[in-house]
């Protein structure tokens, strides 16, 4: 299997443009998670699936913030309108049935200017 | 709510020591893992710990869990600069996702 897959790998854009961060999962992998890494706040668990189905938000820092899980193997983050303040890391992670061992993506790094 | 405390957050240490990072957690719990992270790069997984007592080995690092004292370590033998990183551990409380430590940011140095 060729792991979780993320991209653009890199992505840097001006205040206030949309962005779009993928993720494709390991197939057969039922849980997806979104996360965010940054210096100062470390890694941030921003939302999970499970079977496609979004299961807690409660991460997402606010409505600019939103994420789809249209199949199961394929998934979406976007920030509209994108700040400065949401330069970051961003990394997907999938896991086989039940909270277990989480496999991580590459990680898109996301600067905005 | 499951809060994970990891300790030395920074670590450096001469290559040949032995050192070990503490990875403490608040509730209940038998599943426990460690990730490594290189600079620039993804979290990679080093260890499953699945009940008390377990105990996993690789080259020079080898962790523990201890479920009754809520803890696990991460023991390093004899450091190599090739084990400069940053160290993860994650509790898998049973019903929500896993949670991370805030990492150990491990520096080897000759």
């Amino acid at each position: 299997d060729a792991g979780v897959i993320q991209s653009p790998r890199h992505e840097v854009t001006e205040m206030g443009q949309e962005v779009t961060l993928r993720c494709k999962p390991i197939s057969g992998h039922d849980y997806l998670f979104w996360y965010r890494q940054t210096m100062m706040r470390g890694l941030e668990l921003l939302i999970y699936f499970n079977n496609n189905v979004p299961i807690d938000d409660s991460g997402m820092p606010e409505d600019r913030f939103s994420a789809k899980m249209p199949n199961a193997s394929f998934s979406t983050l976007k920030i509209q309108p994108s700040e400065p303040r949401d330069s970051a890391v961003y990394f997907c992670a999938s896991s086989p049935v039940d909270f277990y061992e989480q496999y991580f993506g590459p990680g898109t790094r996301l600067t905005v200017t | 709510e499951l809060k994970v405390e990891q300790n030395p957050l920074f670590l450096s240490m001469q290559e040949g020591k032995n050192y070990t990072i503490y990875c403490n957690y608040s509730t209940t719990s038998d599943r426990l893992y460690w990730y490594r992270q290189d600079p620039g790069k993804s979290l990679e997984s080093l260890f499953v710990l699945l009940s008390n007592g377990a105990v996993k080995q690789e080259g020079r690092l080898m962790a523990s869990l201890d479920t009754k004292a809520r803890l696990s370590t991460l023991h390093i033998t004899a450091a190599v600069h090739d084990l400069s990183a940053t160290y993860f551990c994650a509790v898998d409380a049973g019903n929500t996702p896993l949670v991370f430590g805030k990492g150990t940011r491990l520096s080897v140095i000759a």
